[in-house]
């Protein structure tokens, strides 16, 4: 079974400054993982996804992330936090062998200060 | 390509009354979702279809049915609304184990 554990529901961050968000996840299988951005009243939209390619990933927004199976992990950073990127973020583990499915972590919800 | 849209955005019901959302998807993804969104739990699954006529239980299937009679709608409905039926609802298409795109959110409230 998969499951993903997103380690701190709030993080603030001054502007400027590195955002890290944790990501920790459990597989049996080799893992897709990917992580997904909320902002208020609004779906998911991908940021990006590791899907066994290259272990650092970049993604939209000035985001990447770095899959590190050893420590089962795959954090989102970004070296300097911008007001627009206030938001949830979500950590989602996928690709157990006969499923289709993904699990979500419970999400991290960034605030940017001033 | 207007991707995935929900039908509709807000509702408000009473307990025990029944409704029907819509989801409808424009990229011939043949993998279906409906997930419900509540505060500190994340998304959970409750249900998803492989294809068109298919439909399989997620994590929270209690309480809802669903229906794939045409590859791009996605039917998620309540038979008899609970207050703990009350959340965010996502629909979302994509390819297997790959992408999920979802759509903008039905805010749902029973009373």
């Amino acid at each position: 079974a998969q499951s993903v554990t997103q380690l701190g529901s709030h993080v603030s961050v001054s502007e400027g400054a590195l955002v890290l968000l944790r990501c920790n996840y459990s597989s049996s299988v080799p893992p897709y993982l990917f992580w997904y951005v909320q902002y208020p009243n609004q779906g998911l939209q991908l940021l990006l996804k590791y899907t066994s390619a290259a272990t650092l990933v970049k993604g939209i927004n000035g985001f990447e992330a770095e899959f590190k199976k050893s420590e089962t992990s795959f954090h989102l950073t970004k070296p300097s936090a911008h007001m627009s990127d206030a938001a949830e973020y979500f950590c989602a583990v996928s690709g157990d062998s006969g499923t289709y499915k993904y699990i979500f972590g419970t999400g991290t919800r960034l605030k940017v200060l001033a | 390509n207007a991707g995935v849209t929900q039908t509709p955005k807000f509702r408000v019901l009473k307990t025990g009354q029944s409704m029907t959302l819509l989801c409808a998807q424009d990229m011939n993804h043949e993998y279906m979702y409906w997930y419900r969104q509540d505060p500190g739990m994340g998304l959970r699954l409750i249900h998803y279809s492989v294809g068109e006529g298919t439909t399989a239980k997620g994590e929270v299937p209690d309480g809802y049915n669903v229906s794939r009679l045409k590859k791009q709608n996605f039917l998620l409905g309540l038979e008899s609304a609970a207050p703990s039926q009350t959340s965010v609802y996502f629909c979302a298409s994509g390819v297997a184990t790959d992408t999920q795109y979802f759509g903008p959110g039905t805010r749902l409230t029973v009373l």
